[in-house]
Parts: C-alpha cells; sequence; structure tokens
C-alpha cells in the first residue's frame, strides 16, 4: 500500500533562513508525487510536482527513488511563506495519499 | 470559472442527524474527490468518481455515501451523523491525462457534530 511521511509537524524558521520540510514515501509503483500548500484562509493548491523539475516561490523539491524521498526546500524563507505544506503521492485512479503535513512558521 | 464550490461553509450537526454536502466544479473534470481533513492527521479519501454514474470508496468511507448523477456535482451524503465525523471536508477534481495530473480543491466545510 502506499504511504506518505511528513515527521516534522510544525517548523518555525527565521526569515532569511533556509527551510526544508522532508516527505519520504512507500509505493510499489513508479512514484508521482506533489506538494500542495494551504495558506491561511485559503484552499488547497497545488505549489509543485516533481515532474515538472520546475521551482515555484523559490522552492524546489527533488525526487530520490534510492531514498524513496521528496524533500521540499528553500534557501531563504520569507514571512508569506507561513503556510501548511502537505506531501502527496499519485496512485490509482489518480487518486492522492497525502502525509499528515507540516505547519511552516517563518519568524518576522 | 468558479472551479469548485461547496456548501455549507460551516455546519454542526446533533448526533443521529444527516446531512448532504453539496460540491460542485464547472471545469468539465470527470474525476471528483472528497476527503476528510482531522486535526494533525492530513487529508483521507472518503469516496471518488471517475465519471458520472460511476464511485468508488477510498480510505475512510464508513458512515458517508455519495452519488454522481451530473459530471458537474459530486454530494457526499452523511447519514446517522457521529462525533467521529467532526472534521474538515475538501472536495477536489480534476482531468487525469492534463497537464500534471494537478487536483483543484474546494474551499471546505467544517462540521461538528455534537
Amino acid at each position: 500500500a502506499q504511504r506518505v511521511t511528513q515527521p516534522e509537524k510544525l517548523l518555525s524558521v527565521f526569515k532569511g533562513a533556509p527551510v526544508e520540510l522532508k516527505c519520504n514515501y512507500s509505493y510499489s509503483g513508479s512514484p508521482e508525487l506533489f506538494w500542495y500548500v494551504q495558506y491561511s484562509r485559503q484552499r488547497l493548491q497545488l505549489l509543485l510536482r516533481h515532474i515538472s523539475r520546475e521551482s515555484i516561490k523559490g522552492f524546489t523539491a527533488d525526487l530520490n527513488k534510492g531514498e524513496t524521498s521528496f524533500h521540499l526546500k528553500k534557501p531563504f524563507a520569507q514571512e508569506e511563506d507561513s503556510a501548511m505544506y502537505y506531501c502527496a503521492l499519485l496512485y490509482g485512479n489518480n487518486r492522492l495519499a497525502f502525509g499528515k503535513g507540516n505547519q511552516v512558521v517563518v519568524i518576522p | 470559472n468558479a472551479g469548485v464550490t461547496q456548501t455549507p461553509k460551516f455546519r454542526i450537526l446533533k448526533i443521529g442527524q444527516s446531512m448532504t454536502l453539496q460540491c460542485a466544479q464547472d471545469m468539465n473534470h470527470n474525476y471528483m474527490y472528497w476527503y476528510r481533513q482531522d486535526p494533525g492527521m492530513g487529508l483521507k479519501l472518503i469516496y471518488y468518481s471517475v465519471g458520472a454514474g460511476i464511485t468508488d470508496k477510498g480510505e475512510v468511507p464508513n458512515g458517508y455515501n455519495v452519488s454522481r448523477s451530473t459530471t458537474e456535482d459530486f454530494p457526499l451524503r452523511l447519514e446517522l451523523a457521529a462525533p467521529s465525523q467532526t472534521s474538515v471536508y475538501f472536495c477536489a477534481s480534476s482531468y487525469p491525462g492534463a497537464t500534471y495530473n494537478e487536483q483543484f480543491f474546494g474551499p471546505g466545510t467544517r462540521l461538528t457534530v455534537l
């Protein structure tokens, strides 16, 4: 069965400091991974998808199949990055398995 | 486009009551989903649908029912509400085959069962 693990629930960082959110997955098929973000009073939205290998709002994430990881990184945190972040794995019939999420608080 | 819409935004139910959470999308997506989000637990899939007339159970279907009579609408029915169903419910839609398989989410319905 598929599973997504995000170990830390709350991450507090100072503005300008690096941010790294860890995500590990377990899946028998070929993985397709995403990071979704939920800002305060907004709906959940897609931030990054591994297949596009893009940088969005300064965030990047690299799929490491050997370590079954898809960590999210940003070198310099901004206050507007404060949000809830979810790692998600796509599986059969276009379903998503979500991790428990990380609450990121950027301290000014 | 309004995207994915959900009603109501908030609801308080008494134990044993029933209600329907409404979800609609105007993007002509054939796939739709219902999730529940409990504090500290992430999102769990309740039911999903791959097209009108086709529904299937997700990870946590007990206590819920769905129907999909049109492409646009995917209501979630709670029968005999229980305190364990207190949660935030999200509806989502997608169009597999489109770029990157993105799911689009509604704003959520916060349900409290007392």
